[in-house]
């Protein structure tokens, strides 16, 4: 079955400091693999696109990795700050551009 | 930069009662596309519409449901008779091409009471 699914369900960390989201899913066959960032009561924002062949990729203070033999994906912020606290989503394609939607990581950033 | 936008940004419906979504995809997109999100859950995927028909649509998407591209701007979700269990946020979403990135717009909050 086509799963994503994401860890830690919420996070809490103090501004400045850096954090990994984690992503695991079982679609197949894979086609691209996205993080996007949700405000509260917004609508997702794109923050990286990774296919196949992509193992890291960076977007300012955001890197997300991709490890597709072991279907794994990771995001890390650097030097948070209190605007990164949103949700962070995980959306793998597959070839067939059904797309799968993680529940997201819940990422509160403290002063 | 281009935006997707979805008007009204809430409504509030009685059970029973239709409504319609209204949604402003990015003017050179192709694909678009309507999600719905329950407070706390996942984002959940509705129906895609290319070439001015439904090329997908999930099991969500029964026979209350339908969409249309009236005037070739604007992008509709209409909901026959509401339930309770509609209330969602609405998200529509555009993209250019097959391989390009998603634009979503910034929702409706749709409460029925």
């Amino acid at each position: 079955k086509n799963q994503v699914e994401q860890s830690p369900q919420s996070l809490i960390i103090l501004e400045g400091k850096n954090c990994t989201l984690q992503c695991n899913y079982t679609v197949s066959p894979f086609s691209n693999l996205r993080w996007y960032k949700q405000d509260t009561g917004r609508g997702p924002v794109s923050l990286t696109i990774m296919t196949f062949s992509e193992n890291t990729k960076s977007n300012g203070r955001y890197t997300a990795t991709l490890d597709a033999d072991t279907k794994q994906s990771s995001l890390h912020i650097t030097a948070s700050q209190l605007s990164d606290s949103a949700s962070y989503i995980c959306v793998v394609s597959a070839d067939n551009n059904d797309m799968r939607f993680g529940a997201g990581t819940r990422l509160t950033v403290k002063p | 930069e281009p935006e997707v936008t979805q008007t009204p940004s809430h409504q509030v419906t009685q059970m029973g009662q239709e409504v319609i979504l209204r949604c402003v995809p990015i003017s050179n997109h192709l694909y678009f596309y309507w999600y719905r999100q329950i407070l706390g859950q996942k984002v959940e995927f509705l129906v895609s519409f290319y070439n001015n028909e439904i090329s997908e649509k999930s099991e969500i998407f029964d026979d209350q449901f339908s969409v249309e591209r009236p005037d070739g701007s604007n992008f509709t979700l209409k909901i026959r008779s509401t339930k309770l269990e509609d209330s969602a946020m609405y998200f529509c979403a555009s993209r250019q091409g097959w391989v390009n990135g998603y634009t979503f717009g910034s929702g409706t909050r749709l409460t029925v009471v």
